[in-house]
């Protein structure tokens, strides 16, 4: 079975510009998370998405968006990149339900935003 | 709103040494918790998780416990490895996982 796979692996941009990373979930799974972690800091929470609706935002500007699609495949897009939008962009499904959760990460996307 | 320390940031210790790693957390009202490694410019891969009704949960040498009442997890490693460096990361499950900062572990050969 395929486990939590995202592309591209590494992304290369200049400030200003848009980047899209995708992520596609274990099959079965309908939940999928993404995170943000930089250099140095822990995972931050960026957005959830279930069953094609957004759940749920972290702390992060509008420029942060998604989506998921109807095979719960999902896209992470982030306008006006900044220099300190340069992080390793995790993306996780949800297996499970009755306190019995699992979360399943992916190898991530690395953005380096020059 | 909830918020997960870990303590020690880091950690050196010798092959062959039993070591505990600590994991707080402000908000009781947790579905689970979950541990987690990650080895350097990779993705997590999942230890262990201890549902709210349960107080600890074990995988070969590797045993979790959970208190709620405490707010407290601990990973408890038995015969630590070389291999078993890596940063080892908790979080609380709700409706969204809020993650602490790691503890980095070494293990000398």
């Amino acid at each position: 079975e395929a486990g939590v796979t995202q592309s591209p692996t590494h992304l290369i941009k200049t400030r200003g510009q848009q980047a899209t990373l995708r992520c596609s979930p274990i099959s079965g799974h309908t939940s999928v998370y993404w995170y943000q972690q930089a250099l140095g800091l822990g995972l931050q929470f960026l957005l959830w998405y279930d069953e094609g609706e957004e759940r749920n935002r972290g702390n992060f500007p509008p420029r942060f968006s998604g989506r998921q699609f109807p095979n719960y495949s999902s896209e992470l897009n982030v306008n006006a990149l900044e220099l300190e939008d340069s992080a390793l962009y995790l993306c996780a499904s949800r297996f499970g339900q009755g306190g019995n959760e699992k979360l399943f990460f992916g190898s991530g996307t690395q953005l380096s935003v020059l | 709103k909830q918020e997960v320390t870990q303590i020690p940031a880091a950690l050196s210790v010798p092959e062959g040494e039993n070591l505990v790693l600590n994991c707080s957390f402000t908000d009781s009202a947790i579905y689970n918790l979950q541990w987690f490694r990650q080895d350097p410019g990779k993705g997590l891969t999942s230890l262990l998780l201890i549902q709210s009704s349960q107080r600890e949960q074990t995988s070969g040498r590797l045993n979790a416990s959970l208190d709620k009442s405490s707010g407290r997890s601990t990973l408890y490693i038995a015969a630590s490895q070389p291999g078993d460096s890596a940063t080892y990361l908790c979080a609380s499950g709700t409706y969204k996982y809020i993650f602490g900062t790691g503890t980095r572990l070494k293990v000398l050969a």
